[in-house]
């Protein structure tokens, strides 16, 4: 199973200023990586897919790089509604689908 | 409009079975594959479940293999997993989900609101 670890667990930014959002995978999932966000008492939220491409709707702050094992959501300025929970997945060695524990990302 | 909308969950005993559906409008039902996804109180997200588009093929996560059973009807664009000998464990927020890629895996796109599941 590949374990994706997510970091930091809380990230605590002010509006305007950029966010960096790490996973790592125990293994190489290649460019196999999706992030999500979710917000409380909503659904999860597709943001990027295969590592770099934004999903339909998602605004050109998000952007997600890497590959292998190591792989970045940069949000460029964050905006309010930016802040939320954020996990990532993979989908390479499957199954399982398996998640990251989630990034925490809070207005300072 | 694009949508899924899960139903089914409820509160249940340990040992006892419930059915989830899930039914899909404003897409091609029967040319994605589809997922269940779930989530316990306060905590992250999880795989449990996933189906070929034809319903050919299916694949689960490990604590629930042999008391799952994920299933679709594409005639009536609906997605279900019938669930067995739960546990306390498997409380939970179960979500359905489609894949972003037409014909085959790929990450989750499209999400419902989710259904309510409650051993105990």
């Amino acid at each position: 199973e590949v374990v994706l670890t997510q970091s930091p667990a809380t990230l605590s930014l002010s509006p305007g200023e950029r966010a960096t959002l790490s996973c790592r995978a125990s293994q190489s999932v290649v460019s196999y990586l999706a992030w999500y966000q979710q917000k409380p008492g909503q659904a999860p939220r597709l943001l990027i897919y295969d590592t770099s491409n934004r999903a339909t709707g998602i605004p050109a702050r998000f952007s997600g790089s890497g590959s292998g094992t190591d792989f970045t959501l940069t949000i460029s300025s964050l905006e309010p509604e930016d802040f939320a929970v954020y996990y990532c997945q993979q989908r390479y060695s499957w199954p399982p689908i398996t998640f990251g524990q989630g990034t925490r990302l809070e207005i300072k | 409009q694009v949508q899924l909308v899960e139903s089914g969950g409820g509160v249940v005993q340990p040992g006892g079975s419930l059915r989830l559906s899930c039914a899909a409008s404003g897409f091609t039902f029967n040319t994605f594959v589809l997922y269940w996804v779930r989530q316990a109180p306060g905590k992250g997200l999880e795989w449990v479940a996933y189906i070929k588009s034809d319903g050919s093929g299916t694949f689960y996560t490990d604590s629930v293999k042999g008391r799952f059973t994920i299933s679709r009807d594409n005639s009536r664009s609906t997605l279900y997993l019938q669930m067995n000998s739960l546990r306390a464990e498997d409380t939970a927020l179960y979500y359905c989900t489609k894949s972003v890629y037409q014909g085959g895996d790929g990450a989750f796109d499209l999400w419902g609101r989710g259904t309510m599941v409650t051993v105990s």
